[in-house]
């Protein structure tokens, strides 16, 4: 069955730098994008971003451009999101999750934590 | 951006009662929309593609309509299990963007 696993969250300090890893299986990982989407304290989804099935397109939200970077490894089959500059709003429960084929999610992770916070 | 307003943001029904939803693209998306159930804790589920197409292995008793801007999303006869957030989310284009969730609580 597909399963994806989010690695990484923790607790760091304003400005700071955390990598994010999400481990998939059960699909043929080469052929689909994977998305990440957060979920800050007593809100609602936000989309962050998302990468092409073969890595060539990757696009994110406005308020992350230029500090986060997603990646992924297809003989791995895992997508990494590397995050800098990390702000206190940036803090959230973070999910990757599988393309469905027309940029919706079918599949999601259970998600990992990250905390901004001195 | 597209901006997805969904409404209410919570309400209270009785278990059988019909549970109605709506969603609200600040432009037209065609029938790009999906929908979400997604308990604290837990994964969210996918639930609808293309605004009323059901994914095997969901009840029936959800059901999803609408194109161009205004989009529903029913459950008919709710259930104790239904109990969760809900959320729009358009595919139209990229930033994708989700409604801010309705929280579904049994009266």
């Amino acid at each position: 069955q597909v399963q994806l696993v989010e690695s990484g969250g923790g607790v760091v300090q304003p400005g700071g730098s955390l990598r994010l890893s999400c481990a998939a299986s059960g699909f043929t990982f080469r052929n689909f994008a994977v998305h990440w989407v957060r979920q800050a304290p007593g809100k609602g989804l936000e989309w962050v971003g998302f990468i092409r099935y073969d890595g060539t397109k990757r696009d994110y939200t406005d308020s992350v451009k230029g500090r986060f970077t997603i990646s992924r490894d297809n003989s791995e089959n895992t997508v990494d999101l590397q995050m800098t500059g990390l702000r206190a709003e940036d803090t959230a429960v973070y999910y990757c999750g599988k393309d469905g084929g027309g940029y919706w999610i079918d599949y999601w992770g259970q998600g990992t934590l990250v905390t901004v916070s001195s | 951006d597209i901006q997805m307003t969904q409404s209410p943001s919570s309400l209270s029904a009785s278990v059988g009662d019909r549970v109605t939803i709506t969603c609200q693209a600040s432009q037209d998306i065609t029938n790009y929309l999906s929908w979400y159930q997604h308990k604290p804790g837990r994964a969210p589920k996918f639930l609808i593609y293309d605004a009323s197409e059901l994914i095997t292995g969901v009840p029936s008793r959800f059901n999803g309509s609408g194109s161009g801007t205004d989009f529903t999303f029913t459950i008919s006869s709710l259930q104790p299990e239904d109990i969760a957030i809900y959320y729009c989310q358009q595919y139209d284009s990229l930033p994708l963007t989700f409604g801010g969730g309705t929280k579904v609580e049994i009266k």
